[in-house]
């Protein structure tokens, strides 16, 4: 299994301002993910974190909104800008070696919009 | 498109008894993977278990295992001597294994609570 830190694991923010957060893997794995859980709800995924070219988002997911990094085959980063209230979620990195390799999940990041 | 429902939003067991969270899936692909998902109340996601359709066998994970169904399309996941540190929310989630791009489909949870 592969181990992810995911920082901050937990913020409260103003609105309009912005929050990056950091998911650093143990290892080098060839895919990274990024997810949202509303409160009570599941989790839906925002993007797909490509190595050295840009994200691929989902519907209702855009760059602007959600821009990710990922400089390397280890570290993405997620960045919720201009945050309303609205994006008040849990926030999960996931990372899989190969495409039919298990989705390990860091730890989340707890974001409080007032 | 890929479906997954959990019927139970919530279950209570008693300590040490086995317990069934049910888990059915529509999907039309011929090859996919089916996982379980456990996230306690400090909000990580802990992979509990993983079914191949193609699998012979169902999976087994020490205490959990995987009663895979799949002329029913069910993947219900069976924990047996419950404890009280599984009280914890359960996913049931689906990957497309062809095209899929290892992105999952999650269900909308079982709250699960073990009693004394």
């Amino acid at each position: 299994s592969a181990v992810i830190s995911q920082k901050p694991s937990r913020d409260i923010c103003q609105r309009g301002t912005s929050l990056t957060i950091q998911c650093q893997v143990d290892s080098q794995v060839t895919m990274m993910f990024w997810y949202r859980q509303q409160p009570g709800q599941s989790l839906t995924l925002i993007a797909t974190a490509n190595q050295g070219s840009e994200a691929t988002y989902e519907s209702g997911f855009v760059i602007d909104k959600f821009p990710i990094s990922r400089p390397n085959l280890t570290f993405s980063t997620l960045t919720v800008s201009n945050m309303s209230p609205e994006d008040s979620s849990i926030y999960l990195c996931s990372a899989a070696r190969g495409a039919n390799e298990k989705l390990f999940f860091g730890s989340g990041t707890q974001l409080s919009v007032l | 498109a890929q479906k997954i429902t959990q019927t139970q939003p919530g279950m209570f067991v008693q300590e040490k008894e086995a317990v069934t969270l049910d888990c059915t899936y529509d999907t039309s692909d011929p090859s996919y993977g089916l996982f379980w998902y456990k996230q306690p109340s400090s909000g990580e996601m802990i992979f509990l278990i993983y079914q191949g359709s193609y699998d012979q066998q169902n999976a087994t994970e020490g205490r959990y295992s995987l009663n895979f169904q799949k002329a029913r399309k069910s993947a219900n996941l069976v924990i047996s001597a419950s404890q009280l540190g599984d009280s914890a929310m359960y996913f049931c989630a689906m990957r497309r294994s062809v095209g899929g791009g290892n992105k999952l489909t999650f269900g909308t949870g079982t709250q699960l609570k073990v009693e004394l």
